[in-house]
């Protein structure tokens, strides 16, 4: 089993709609939670970190954990174009806080 | 603010040629810092990382190695270069701070032909 899943995609949402990704881990020591997200070619840059149960919001974002069935999901609301790229589920190793291990990311287009 | 550069930013590099990628960090002192390779269409895997000067941890056994020479700065280097070792390869690094929060270099897009 894989340390952190997401489905590789593409997920493809019109223009306004809510996207939803998803990520679920193995580690239930795991504590720390993040989104990054990818676009061809660059660097991941970080939108999210989620540390508790529940929802975080962030302008469009919003970050969701539930810990108990370990899973993870970032929801982008009112979708743009440029919101098209690689997203990037980490949850920090529950051996080594220091490391994060990362999913193999889900691609997201959205069409206008 | 912080900042983190990695250079060069793309190589071609023939088969059994040697290695060097380089990363500094500005801005902050006493991070962790970390060497990622993202081959293409798979995921992030980590290579290194080092919680001090001198200090390293391997994390796949390949013909890659680190090096931490100065606080901020972050050596990747191979004495000889297999095809496979062809990727994207990305500095990263945190802070001590108990957030987990990795900030990511522009990146190394090297290929070995």
């Amino acid at each position: 089993q894989k340390e952190v899943e997401q489905n590789s995609g593409p997920l493809s949402v019109p223009e306004g709609a809510i996207a939803s990704l998803n990520c679920t881990y193995s580690d239930r020591g795991s504590q720390s939670f993040f989104w990054y997200r990818q676009y061809s070619g660059k660097s991941p840059e970080l939108i999210m970190s989620i540390y508790s149960n529940g929802d975080k919001e962030d302008g469009r974002f919003t970050a969701q954990l539930n810990k108990a069935s370990q899973y993870v999901s970032l929801l982008i609301r009112d979708s743009q174009p440029s919101d098209s790229a690689t997203y990037l589920c980490a949850v920090n190793a529950y051996y080594n806080t220091d490391k994060l291990i990362f999913g193999t990311g889900t691609r997201l287009q959205v069409f206008p | 603010s912080q900042t983190i550069h990695q250079w060069p930013a793309t190589l071609v590099q023939p088969v059994g040629s040697p290695l060097s990628l380089e990363c500094t960090v500005e801005g902050t002192s006493n991070p962790n810092l970390y060497w990622y390779r993202q081959a293409a269409g798979r995921g992030l895997q980590l290579l290194f990382y080092s919680v001090g000067i001198g200090q390293i941890s391997s994390e796949v056994p390949q013909n890659l190695s680190a090096s931490r020479p100065q606080d901020r700065q972050f050596i990747l280097s191979s004495k000889k270069l297999l095809l496979s070792d062809s990727g994207f390869y990305l500095c990263a690094w945190t802070l001590r701070d108990n957030t987990g929060e990795l900030f990511f270099g522009e990146g190394s897009r090297l290929t070995v032909l």
